[in-house]
């Protein structure tokens, strides 16, 4: 079975600063991972996608993901955090082999202070 | 950009009602899916479709649910009587392969469903 844990429910930045947002993922074989991103009242945006090549991933608004594969891990980072980067993310992981279902990490809510 | 879009954005219901949620994928996509999100829970899988028929569906989608293509755009969740825990947000996706490695699943903006 998989899993997706976020690590934080909530994390408070303030602009400028640097953006870490965790996540650990349980697989029975080697997966697909996803950030995707939720502003208010938004539909859910893609922000980058791991799918076994480069294992740094980069993504839309500066964003990005290194896949450990030693470490279960998928930690989603900003090297400076803007005022319109508030929103909720969310870390997935495809069951490719299981009609594509996608599994979801319980979100990271992200604040950012001026 | 190509998006999926969902109607309506607010469904309000009485219990024991039948609710339709109306999805358009993006046009050139084949793979269809529900997913909801009970407020404070995670977003869970519901059901995938392709080529008219289910493809996978998880424990939440019973009897209750069904999922229709009744036209070329339109992709449709039912729920034929509706109860309390029914209320969420319900969120459409499509992707182009439906699988494999590479494939993305891009959601709509989601129908809030509240069952009174």
């Amino acid at each position: 079975a998989q899993s997706v844990t976020q690590l934080d429910s909530h994390v408070s930045v303030s602009e400028g600063t640097p953006v870490l947002l965790r996540c650990n993922y349980s697989s029975s074989y080697s997966p697909s991972l996803f950030w995707y991103v939720q502003h208010p009242n938004k539909g859910l945006q893609l922000l980058l996608k791991y799918t076994s090549a480069a294992t740094l991933v980069k993504g839309i608004n500066g964003f990005e993901a290194e896949f450990k594969k030693s470490e279960t891990s998928f930690h989603l980072t900003k090297p400076s955090a803007h005022m319109s980067d508030a929103a909720e993310y969310f870390c997935v992981v495809s069951h490719y082999n299981a009609g594509n279902m996608l599994t979801f990490g319980g979100g990271t809510r992200l604040m950012v202070k001026p | 950009e190509p998006e999926v879009t969902q109607t309506p954005s607010h469904q309000v219901t009485q219990m024991g009602q039948e609710v339709i949620l109306r999805c358009v994928p993006i046009s050139n996509h084949l793979y269809f899916y529900w997913y909801r999100q009970i407020l404070g829970q995670k977003v869970e899988f519901l059901v995938s479709f392709y080529n008219n028929e289910i493809s996978e569906k998880s424990e939440i989608f019973d009897d209750q649910f069904s999922v229709e293509r009744p036209d070329g755009s339109n992709f449709t969740l039912k729920i034929r009587s509706t109860k309390l825990e029914d209320s969420a947000m319900y969120f459409c996706a499509s992707s182009e392969e439906g699988g494999g490695r590479s494939d993305t699943q891009y959601f709509g903006p989601g129908t809030r469903l509240t069952v009174l």
